[in-house]
C-alpha cells in the first residue's frame, strides 16, 4: 500500500458528461501529480499542485481541469467526455525533497465512456 | 524533446532465467532515473538512481546506471512467476517535477 488513496476505483459514464476523480496523498507529501495511462500511450503527465499552487502542467486537455485543497487533496475534473478519454488515472504524491522525488502511485481510477 | 525509450516491448522467460530490461533517455536537466513495477494497477517504486556506475541491488534485483552512455539496466536474476509485470522507467527533470516515463518492458515469466 503506497498510502495514496484515489475514488473511486471505476467510473462508467456517457460521451458528453462530467466526472471527478479524488486523491488523497500520503502523509506530509506536498506534491500531488495526475497522469493518464491508455493502452498505446504509456503514462502520459497531466498536471502537478505543489501545496495548493499550480506548479506544472503536461498535456492536458482544456476540458480537464483539477485543484489541490487546503487539506492537500487533489480533484481532476474531467468534462465533456469522449470516447479517447477511457483510460486509467493515476495520482501520485510526493514530498519534492530537491535531492530526490520519488512518486508514490495510487491504485488508479479507471474511467469508460460509452 | 525529452524522451525515454525502453526495450525489449516484451519479453517472456521460463522461471530461473536471468533477464535484462533496458532505458535509454534523452531529457534536459536530468537529476536521476527511477523504476517501477507495474502488476495490475499502480505501479510501486524500486529504485532510483542519481550517479553512475553505483549498482543499486534489491535482492535479486539490481539496476545500474550509465549517465555518459544515457542509460539504465534492470537486471533480475533467477527469475520467478512473481516477477511477471511491466517495468517502467522514468527520469525527473529536477525543477520540472514530473516524471517522462518509457513505454515499459511487459515481462511474461512461466513456470
Amino acid at each position: 500500500d503506497s498510502g495514496v488513496t484515489q475514488t473511486p476505483k471505476h467510473l462508467i459514464t456517457a460521451t458528453g458528461q462530467r466526472v471527478t476523480l479524488r486523491c488523497s496523498p500520503r502523509s506530509g507529501d506536498l506534491s500531488v501529480y495526475w497522469y493518464q495511462q491508455s493502452l498505446d500511450q504509456g503514462l502520459q503527465f497531466l498536471i502537478q499542485y505543489y501545496n495548493g499552487e499550480e506548479r506544472a502542467k503536461g498535456n492536458i486537455l482544456e476540458r480537464f481541469s483539477a485543484q489541490q485543497f487546503p487539506d492537500l487533496h487533489s480533484e481532476l475534473n474531467l468534462s465533456s467526455l469522449e470516447l479517447g478519454d477511457s483510460a486509467l488515472y493515476f495520482c501520485a504524491s510526493s514530498a519534492q525533497d530537491r535531492a530526490k522525488n520519488i512518486q508514490y502511485f495510487g491504485a488508479g481510477t479507471r474511467l469508460s465512456v460509452l | 524533446e525529452d524522451k525515454v525509450v525502453q526495450s525489449p516491448l516484451s519479453l517472456v522467460v521460463h522461471e530461473g532465467d536471468t533477464v535484462t530490461l533496458n532505458c535509454s533517455y534523452e531529457v534536459t536537466n536530468f537529476r536521476s532515473l527511477l523504476w517501477y513495477k507495474q502488476e495490475k494497477k499502480a505501479p510501486t517504486f524500486l529504485f532510483m538512481l542519481t550517479s553512475s556506475g553505483i549498482e543499486k541491488k534489491s535482492g535479486r534485483l539490481s539496476s545500474i546506471l550509465d549517465k555518459k552512455e544515457l542509460f539504465s539496466i534492470l537486471n533480475i536474476t533467477a527469475t520467478q512467476t512473481g516477477d511477471s509485470a511491466v517495468y517502467l522507467c522514468a527520469v525527473d527533470r529536477g525543477s520540472q517535477g514530473n516524471l517522462i516515463f518509457g513505454k515499459g518492458t511487459k515481462l511474461s515469466v512461466k513456470p
